[in-house]
């Protein structure tokens, strides 16, 4: 049981690149989320999907977009990056009576 | 709109002594959860300890424990017997607990805590 993992675990980009991040979990959970983890800021919610085929925006979704086509994996997709993205991004997944949340282990992304 | 304030951006507290991280939040709903998560440097988000907000009684999970006052929006974190393991940086966090809810969790900004031997 590996829980929740995401890859890659680092990434560099040039501004204007695209990339996805892969965030995969064997618990079954239904609800999947992504966050992003800012200096001074806390985590913040960017996407999140209540069951496979379902998304729907979080607090701040510019410049992203998600896909939950498997109902064990969530992709963030970055389609133009731009160094505000610059982070690291979280991804986590619940069951819906449950009220904890299981976090991967992070990517760190540098956007240049 | 819910938010979660985390007033300490750093704390220090000598090995085998006690500590509190302070949490206030603010929020209409009468029915939710809080959560105490620990970020240690290796990135990883560990889940310390959860309240319902229906409970009464305090949340204890070994040498961590909290003091919820719900009246006052007030959800302090008390680590006894510090460790050095114990240093890392402390997220408190809300989620509502309506049936309409998205699950999501809103975080405070953080508390970095130095434990010193």
């Amino acid at each position: 049981n590996a829980g929740v993992t995401q890859t890659p675990k680092f990434r560099v980009l040039k501004t204007g690149q695209s990339m996805t991040l892969l965030c995969a979990q064997d618990m079954n959970h239904e609800y999947m989320y992504w966050y992003r983890q800012d200096p001074g800021m806390g985590l913040r919610l960017i996407h999140y999907s209540v069951g496979e085929g379902t998304t729907a925006k979080g607090e701040v979704p510019d410049g992203y977009n998600v896909s939950r086509l498997k109902k064990q994996n969530f992709l963030l997709g970055l389609e133009s990056a731009a160094p505000s993205q610059t982070s690291v991004y979280f991804c986590a997944s619940s069951y819906t009576a449950s009220p904890e949340q299981f976090f991967g282990p992070g990517t760190r992304l540098t956007v240049l | 709109a819910q938010t979660v304030t985390q007033s300490q951006p750093e704390m220090s507290v000598q090995e085998a002594e006690t500590v509190t991280l302070s949490c206030t939040y603010d929020t209409s709903e009468s029915d939710y959860y809080l959560f105490w998560y620990k970020q240690p440097p290796s990135r990883q988000m560990i889940l310390v300890i959860r309240q319902e907000a229906y409970k009464q009684q305090n949340a204890t999970e070994n040498r961590f424990s909290v003091n919820f006052q719900k009246a006052a929006k007030s959800f302090s974190l008390k680590i006894s017997d510090s460790q050095l393991g114990d240093a890392a940086m402390y997220f408190c966090a809300y989620r509502s607990a309506g049936t309409s809810n998205t699950d999501k969790l809103i975080f405070g900004t953080g508390t970095r805590l130095q434990v010193f031997p």
